[in-house]
């Protein structure tokens, strides 16, 4: 069976501070790993994903993660966070061999909160 | 593009009655989801479908039943509405192909109460 741990229920940075957001998984094989933002009152966002090559993938609004396979990690990362960077962020992982097995797996996500 | 919408966006129930929350992409996507989402629960796979036609359970499927008669269209009822199914509801779609790598794209939710 596959997992998602977001150890961090909510993590507070001050603005123009780093951001990490932290995300280990469980899945037989090899994982394709996501990252899903979520606004107030609004559907998920996809922010960046990991599928296969350099483990640091770039995304969306200067966001970045880093895949760690001997840790099972993908941690979410910010140089610099921003005021908007504010949302709930979830960490999803799917086997990369399908074989029927459609499920998407996500993690229980972690509230950003940037204070200005 | 509208992308994926979902139809309605609020809904109040009393306890035992029915009914449908659509699903509409325009993407031309094969495969579609419904989710539950819970506080402190992240999001939960209900049914999802790979096909025109073709529904499959997911990880909460009892008490949801789902049709997609048409590949535009992913349609969950709800035939007698219970307490514990109070949640927000996400749709999904994706492209999908076998051992695909593409995303998946999310409608804005209908946000359901069961009283």
């Amino acid at each position: 069976a596959q997992s998602v741990a977001q150890p961090e229920d909510q993590v507070n940075v001050a603005e123009g501070n780093p951001l990490t957001v932290k995300c280990t998984y469980s899945v037989s094989g090899n994982p394709y790993l996501f990252w899903y933002v979520q606004y107030p009152n609004r559907g998920l966002q996809f922010l960046l994903k990991y599928i296969t090559g350099d483990n640091l993938v770039k995304g969306s609004y200067g966001f970045e993660a880093e895949f760690n396979k001997s840790q099972t990690s993908f941690h979410l990362k910010k140089p610099s966070a921003l005021v908007s960077d504010s949302a709930l962020y979830f960490c999803a992982v799917r086997p990369s061999l399908n074989f029927g097995n459609e499920k998407l797996t996500f993690g229980t996500g972690t509230r950003l909160t940037i204070i200005p | 593009n509208a992308g994926v919408t979902q139809t309605p966006k609020f809904r109040v129930l009393k306890t035992g009655q029915s009914m449908t929350l659509l699903c509409a992409q325009d993407m031309n996507h094969e495969y579609m989801y419904w989710y539950r989402q819970d506080p402190g629960m992240g999001l939960r796979l209900i049914h999802y479908s790979v096909g025109e036609g073709t529904t499959a359970k997911g990880e909460v499927p009892d008490g949801y039943n789902v049709s997609r008669l048409k590949k535009q269209n992913f349609l969950l009822g709800l035939e007698s509405a219970a307490p514990s199914q109070t949640s927000v509801y996400f749709c999904a779609s994706r492209r999908g192909r076998e051992r695909s790598t593409d995303t998946q794209y999310f409608g804005p939710g209908t946000r359901l109460t069961v009283l």
